[in-house]
């Protein structure tokens, strides 16, 4: 079947620094790969994308790879504001398979000023 | 586009009523999830349409919840009798199916739902 593996947050960082939260992932099929972000209050709502190996999405500052090789998907960021605050779901779905994506169990970061 | 659209944002009832939430998914997308999300259990997916049909309502807990599609704009989901532990906030997602071979989720705010 598939899965999505998120590390276990809280992920606490002051302003400005570097943010990683990683994703793995197993898939029967050729999957894309998303990065959804929820902030207080609200819905789950796509950061970015990537349908295709080596493919890079970006968002608001937001990065990530697509790596087949490793099955990754990590969520990446140079320097992150408060504003940055909520839970990050990575997330997948597959070509040709259930229309059902399967989302990791999110990871809450906390940026302080 | 006003995106997804769900009523009401809050629901507070008493142990043994009916719950009805609804959901009015984007124009033009032929799928729609029903949604629970709660701290200990994070996000459970219910119930999923795929034009007006329900393709998989495994997610569903029990007989006590039901969900409705009667047309491509209007869903409900329905808890009777509501218990405490249903108390959790409800999302409905609508997505455009298709070929291009990646789903796109777009979610409504969500319902939260407490049960006293």
């Amino acid at each position: 079947g598939n899965s999505v593996t998120q590390m276990e947050g809280p992920v606490t960082l002051s302003e400005e620094a570097f943010l990683t939260i990683n994703c793995t992932y197993t898939a029967t099929g050729y999957p894309s790969l998303f990065w959804y972000v929820q902030y207080p209050g609200e819905g789950l709502q796509l950061l970015l994308k990537a349908t295709k190996a080596d493919d890079k999405g970006s968002n608001k500052g937001f990065e990530a790879t697509y790596r087949k090789e490793t099955t990754s998907f990590h969520l990446e960021k140079g320097s992150v504001q408060v504003s940055d605050s909520a839970v990050y779901f990575c997330a997948l779905s597959v070509s040709g398979g259930s229309y059902i994506p399967t989302f990791g169990r999110g990871t809450s970061l906390i940026v302080h000023p | 586009d006003a995106g997804v659209i769900q009523s009401p944002r809050h629901e507070v009832t008493e142990m043994g009523q009916e719950v009805t939430l609804r959901c009015k998914p984007i124009s033009g997308h032929n799928s729609l999830f029903w949604y629970r999300q709660t701290m200990m259990r994070g996000l459970e997916l219910l119930i999923y349409f795929n034009n007006n049909v329900p393709i998989d309502d495994s997610g569903m807990p029990e007989d006590r919840f039901s969900a409705k599609m009667p047309n491509a704009s209007f869903s409900t989901l329905k808890i009777q009798p509501s218990e405490p532990r249903d108390s959790a906030v409800y999302f409905c997602a609508s997505s455009l199916e298709g070929t291009s071979g990646y789903r796109e989720q777009y979610f409504g705010p969500g319902t939260r739902l407490t049960v006293t």
